[in-house]
């Protein structure tokens, strides 16, 4: 069965620190990777895709990531991060062409002002 | 023009009643989930419907029922609520295989 492990569950920064996030993925198939931030209270909106293609993916508001095939991962990354960047971030896999997404346990960013 | 769109947003209820939430999109997509968000912010795939289809059926209590009476709804009907079924639940859709999700706004709800 797939699973997505994020590693870090909480992580504090100081504005304009860079920010790596990590996601590993167990499925030795074809997948489609991807990123959501939730804000606080608010639903999940998506960030960022792999589908195929350059593995360095970008998304909206700086983010990107960088899918690494040969390590199942897909971590996510910004250079400097912002107050507002404060929320909690998932990545989830799905087999490519399938229907279930799995979803990882999610890490809380809090921004520094 | 909301996407996907849950009411009710807020939802308080005793143990022991039946509720309903429901979900619309308006993208044209043609399946759609609901997941449960715990208070840990854990995400659990409860039900997927693919063109008012059931594809997906998690381990989840019979008490839930979901119910697609077409393409852009689908609903969740819970009775005999517990203690157990506090948390929000989530509403999403995304066209078949692209996985990427569109989510609604969430119902919070909250048993007492």
């Amino acid at each position: 069965a797939q699973s997505v492990s994020q590693h870090n569950h909480h992580v504090i920064l100081s504005e304009a620190a860079s920010l790596e996030l990590g996601c590993n993925y167990s499925y030795g198939g074809t997948v489609n990777l991807f990123w959501y931030v939730q804000y606080p209270g608010q639903h999940l909106q998506l960030l960022l895709k792999y589908f195929s293609g350059d593995p360095l993916v970008k998304g909206i508001k700086g983010f990107e990531a960088e899918f690494i095939k040969s390590k199942f991962s897909f971590n996510l990354r910004k250079p400097s991060v912002q107050w507002s960047d404060t929320a909690e971030y998932f990545c989830a896999v799905i087999v490519t062409g399938g229907f279930k997404t799995i979803f990882g346990a999610g890490t809380r960013l809090f921004v520094k002002a | 023009d909301t996407a996907v769109s849950q009411t009710p947003k807020y939802l308080v209820t005793q143990m022991g009643n039946d509720k309903s939430i429901k979900c619309e999109q308006n993208l044209g997509h043609d399946t759609m989930y609901w997941y449960k968000q715990d208070s840990k912010k854990f995400l659990k795939i409860m039900f997927s419907y693919n063109n008012k289809e059931l594809i997906i059926n998690e381990t989840v209590p019979n008490r839930f029922s979901p119910k697609s009476p077409d393409k852009a709804h689908l609903n969740l009907h819970i009775n005999s609520l517990e203690l157990g079924d506090s948390a929000v639940y989530f509403c999403a859709s995304s066209a078949t295989g692209q996985g990427g999700y569109t989510f609604g706004s969430g119902t919070r709800l909250t048993v007492v």
